[in-house]
């Protein structure tokens, strides 16, 4: 079966660092995503993990451990334009590669 | 690069009607491209995967005879709800990606479906 968790909400304030979690239970596993999404919006990128151990990109990072099934996202130097949906998506290997994707995490950023 | 577009973006229209809705591929030919649903505060489900010049593969659930989907052309792929209810207001979002393998799906904008 197919399931991925993440928190529902989450707030922090600007200038802070705040982790999103996400673990995920999926077969034939072939990597995993961050989406950020704001609301009536479509989902940007934000980054693809499919070695373990963490990628850097800018203010944000993104950790992945297959073995356990876990990966985060890690926001630093928060901006209030940061808050949105961040979802997670666990990459399916069917022959097409298909994203199988979590409830998301909204992120409200306060001044 | 890596620009889908969607139009309309907002449709409001009878129940019974049917909806077309295009998803394009601006600047890269998109080998694969993939149908979502999303409704409030909830996350996208992936209604049906479509691959240039062959049939829609749809996820279990989904009424293939209800969304018709067609992938003419590697930059265009079209999504039909025919006879729409209530039910099927949601936001539809396609999402386009070059290969078979493991590559970035990037997300068209979005279509705002309101079935009266």
């Amino acid at each position: 079966g197919q399931n991925i968790d993440q928190p529902t909400e989450m707030t922090a304030t600007e200038g802070a660092i705040v982790q999103i979690n996400c673990t995920y239970q999926t077969s034939g596993f072939n990597g995993l995503f961050w989406y950020q999404q704001h609301a009536g919006e479509a989902p940007t990128f934000l980054s693809y993990n499919v070695l373990d151990g963490l990628e850097e990109k800018g203010r944000f990072s993104s950790f992945l451990s297959r073995s356990k099934g876990y990966s985060y996202l890690l926001l630093k130097e928060l901006q209030m334009k940061d808050s949105a949906s961040y979802l997670c998506a666990a990459v399916r290997s069917t022959g097409f590669q298909k994203l199988v994707f979590g409830t998301g995490t909204r992120l409200l950023v306060s001044p | 690069g890596a620009v889908v577009s969607q139009h309309p973006s907002r449709v409001i229209c009878k129940s019974g009607t049917s909806v077309k809705i295009e998803c394009r591929s601006l600047d890269f030919q998109a080998t694969t491209m993939f149908w979502y649903r999303q409704f409030p505060k909830q996350s996208l489900m992936l209604m049906a995967t479509s691959n240039e010049g062959s049939k829609a593969t749809y996820e279990q659930g989904v009424e293939k005879d209800k969304f018709l989907i067609n992938h003419a052309s590697l930059t265009l792929s079209t999504l039909t709800v025919t006879s729409a209810h209530p039910e099927d207001s949601s936001f539809y979002i396609c999402s386009a990606k070059t290969g078979t393998g493991t590559d970035t799906q990037y997300f068209g904008p979005g279509t705002r479906l309101t079935v009266l």
